[in-house]
């Protein structure tokens, strides 16, 4: 298995209050993404970044930002987090060549907004 | 805005029966990927598919790519209760991204 580790695995949260949710990897691979799942909408993307600093949006990122700064590590911030964002997020990471690459995902983190 | 469509949304079948997934897009994908993902854990990969036409085998699982690379479909022979689970395709959309379809959540009884 890809050595992926989020965290926390389920947290629970108000309203406005900030939340970072953490993606670590051993892989050394460059490509990190963030998704969400919710029912009827399979995985939809965050933020993505191809390597230390370098970032960019996915399809809903909206209320969200993310930081890089190791290769190893990719943080999504919550700012203030509202209902709408209470989901299943999930980390993965990949390395590219010829059109193709395959996503390894973490465990997931469950976050419930109050 | 490149969007995958899957369908069925949901289907329950017994044991030995086939089945069929569809995942389809207006938009041509360089590559398109499917994963099965189980309860409590993130999607792992079944198959790439990279070129128009390309038909690939895994076992009881049969994946073809269509010809204009913008659809995709799973076929699964005599399924087995094994083979529940949640199936997602995904298209590489563009820069080191994959875009994945809204998903098919497969029951299979025994």
């Amino acid at each position: 298995d890809a050595g992926i580790t989020q965290s926390p695995r389920h947290k629970v949260t108000e309203t406005g209050t900030p939340v970072t949710l953490r993606c670590h990897q051993t892989e050394n691979h460059r490509y990190m993404y963030w998704y969400r799942q919710d029912p009827g909408h399979g995985l939809r993307l965050i933020h993505y970044s191809y390597g230390v600093k370098d970032t960019d949006k996915g399809e809903v990122s909206d209320g969200y930002s993310v930081s890089r700064s190791k290769t190893e590590d990719f943080l999504l911030t919550l700012e203030s987090a509202t209902s709408s964002q209470t989901s299943v997020y999930f980390c993965a990471i990949s390395e590219w060549g010829a059109n193709t690459g395959e996503l390894f995902f973490g465990e997931g983190s469950r976050l419930t907004v109050l | 805005t490149q969007l995958l469509e899957q369908s069925p949304q949901f289907l329950s079948i017994q044991e030995g029966e086939n089945l069929t997934v569809y995942c389809n897009s207006s938009s041509v994908f360089s590559s398109l990927q499917w994963y099965r993902q189980e309860p409590g854990e993130g999607p792992v990969l079944l198959v790439t598919v990279v070129t128009g036409g390309e038909v690939k085998k895994l076992k009881r699982l049969t994946f073809q790519f269509g010809d204009a690379r913008k659809d995709s479909s799973l076929h699964i022979t005599a399924a087995q209760p094994g083979d529940t689970g949640l199936y997602l395709c995904a298209g590489a959309g563009g820069t080191y991204k994959y875009i994945f379809g809204t998903g098919t959540r497969l029951k299979v009884l025994a």
